[in-house]
């Protein structure tokens, strides 16, 4: 097991449709985070638990709607998203919140969304 | 507001020669953390190589080293001896103070190392 997963990788869907995204850490973390990845674009934060707490919510649209049951798990529930809301998608978890410890994060590999 | 600027969008070096990527960073702040992290095509992000304001000394990992200008709030990374592993979305962070774990980045340098 790799220390992030994400599920799905690829994900195609339609502005009416409801999607999740899903990310799992095996490496015993308190934080999870999502980060939206777009071509030419700085990487976005979009939210942060900490021991399943969200500590920051970066002004994302109501159509992206984040859970975390545990510390272990994060989802991203998707629905009447807008074709601009294609992108990579990544989770990544740290240790903690401090400067130091999240700084280090630990990434999935990323769900590729299209939407169309 | 804390910007961080990578103003080289693409470079490349051929192999087992040394590169260097340029970041930049603006903050008001004196004690903060800065990160290099390495996005191979289709792979993970890794961490690359971290830098603590505090510390003067520039961080080093084996090939990879920084040069950490405090003042003129400059955050190089220098790739010696380059490998075609190397090959790679470079992407400068910062971290400043705040309990929310929110960790800025730059636009990102895709590197191409040749053959």
């Amino acid at each position: 097991e790799t220390g992030v997963t994400q599920t799905p990788r690829h994900l195609v869907m339609g502005m009416t449709n409801k999607k999740s995204l899903k990310c799992e850490q095996h490496l015993g973390h308190n934080a999870m985070y999502w980060y939206k990845q777009s071509a030419k674009k700085p990487l976005e934060l979009m939210f942060v638990y900490n021991f399943k707490e969200q500590t920051e919510n970066n002004s994302v649209p109501s159509r992206f709607s984040p859970e975390c049951p545990n510390s272990s798990h994060l989802f991203l529930h998707l629905h009447t998203l807008q074709p601009e809301d294609s992108a990579l998608y990544l989770c990544a978890s740290s240790q903690g919140l401090s400067r130091e410890r999240s700084g280090e994060l630990f990434f999935g590999e990323g769900s590729r969304l299209t939407v169309l | 507001a804390q910007t961080v600027t990578q103003s080289q969008p693409e470079m490349s070096v051929q192999e087992a020669e040394t590169v260097t990527l340029s970041c930049t960073y603006d903050t008001s702040e004196n004690n903060y953390y800065l990160f290099w992290y390495k996005q191979p095509p289709s792979r993970q992000m890794i961490l690359v190589i971290r830098q603590e304001a505090y510390k003067q000394q520039n961080a080093t990992e084996n090939r990879f080293s920084v040069n950490f200008q405090k003042a003129a709030k400059s955050f190089s990374l220098k790739i010696s001896d380059s490998q075609l592993g190397d090959t790679a979305m470079y992407f400068c962070a910062f971290r400043g103070s705040g309990n929310t774990g929110k960790l800025i980045f730059g636009q990102g340098t895709t590197l191409q190392v040749k053959p």
